[in-house]
């Protein structure tokens, strides 16, 4: 059980164009989601945290116009990195918290690779 | 705020062998987790550590917890091949639910 999936997987995406990450909890219901992202050989850096059925908390210095949140169930949270630039080539990684358990149990999913050409 | 640090950051050792690597954290964290993870792959839970003085083992890793000394370590016993990875250890500060991930220490196990 507790099983987190992101799709895609890996992406490559010109300079301009906007990339959806979707992350779902596969067989509960997570009321909170967290985004990650991970730089090559570097540790992990929240930057948001999603809630199902309201606006994401993002961390200091995270823009929310460039990285837009959206946790419409509560199943599925996805990040959209708008006007990708190479710089936001990056791992990023989401988990999920069980409804009812608490947001201090956090299961993570296997990640997105963004490459931005 | 709270701030995590491991070390070392790198550690190359023989397979065989026992090492420690060490997670300090600046202020108050009302838990402390350990996750390994795999080149290219996504984390991997291997312990959460919960209150002073606790210990759990799986296999060849064990960890512990000193709150009075912001201090986590997780042993590696008889190291293998396999154990091979980066490991982080995570702390949550007190009365919040964010993560905030050590610098990781990479492992590497050689035969």
């Amino acid at each position: 059980g507790a099983v987190v999936s992101q799709h895609p997987s890996w992406v490559i995406c010109k300079s301009g164009t906007s990339v959806k990450i979707e992350c779902r909890s596969l067989d509960f219901q997570a009321t909170t989601m967290f985004w990650y992202r991970q730089f090559p050989k570097q540790s992990l850096m929240l930057m948001a945290t999603s809630n199902e059925g309201s606006k994401a908390t993002y961390e200091q210095g995270v823009e929310k116009d460039k990285f837009l949140i959206n946790h419409a169930s509560l199943t599925l949270s996805t990040l959209t990195v708008t006007s990708a630039h190479p710089e936001d080539s990056s791992f990023y990684i989401c988990s999920a918290s069980p409804s009812g358990i608490g947001p201090d149990t956090q299961y993570f999913g296997p990640g997105t690779r963004l490459t931005v050409l | 705020e709270l701030k995590v640090e491991q070390n070392p950051l790198f550690l190359s050792m023989q397979e065989g062998k026992n090492y420690t690597i060490y997670c300090n954290y600046s202020t108050t964290s009302d838990r402390l987790y350990w996750y390994r993870q795999d080149p290219g792959k996504s984390l991997e839970s291997l312990f959460v550590l919960l209150s002073n003085g606790a210990v759990k083992q799986e296999g060849r890793l064990m960890a512990s917890l000193d709150t009075k000394a912001r201090l986590s370590t997780l042993h590696i016993t008889a190291a293998v091949h396999d154990l091979s990875a980066t490991y982080f250890c995570a702390g949550a500060p007190s009365g919040t639910y964010k993560y905030i991930f050590g610098t990781g220490t990479r492992l590497k196990v050689l035969a």
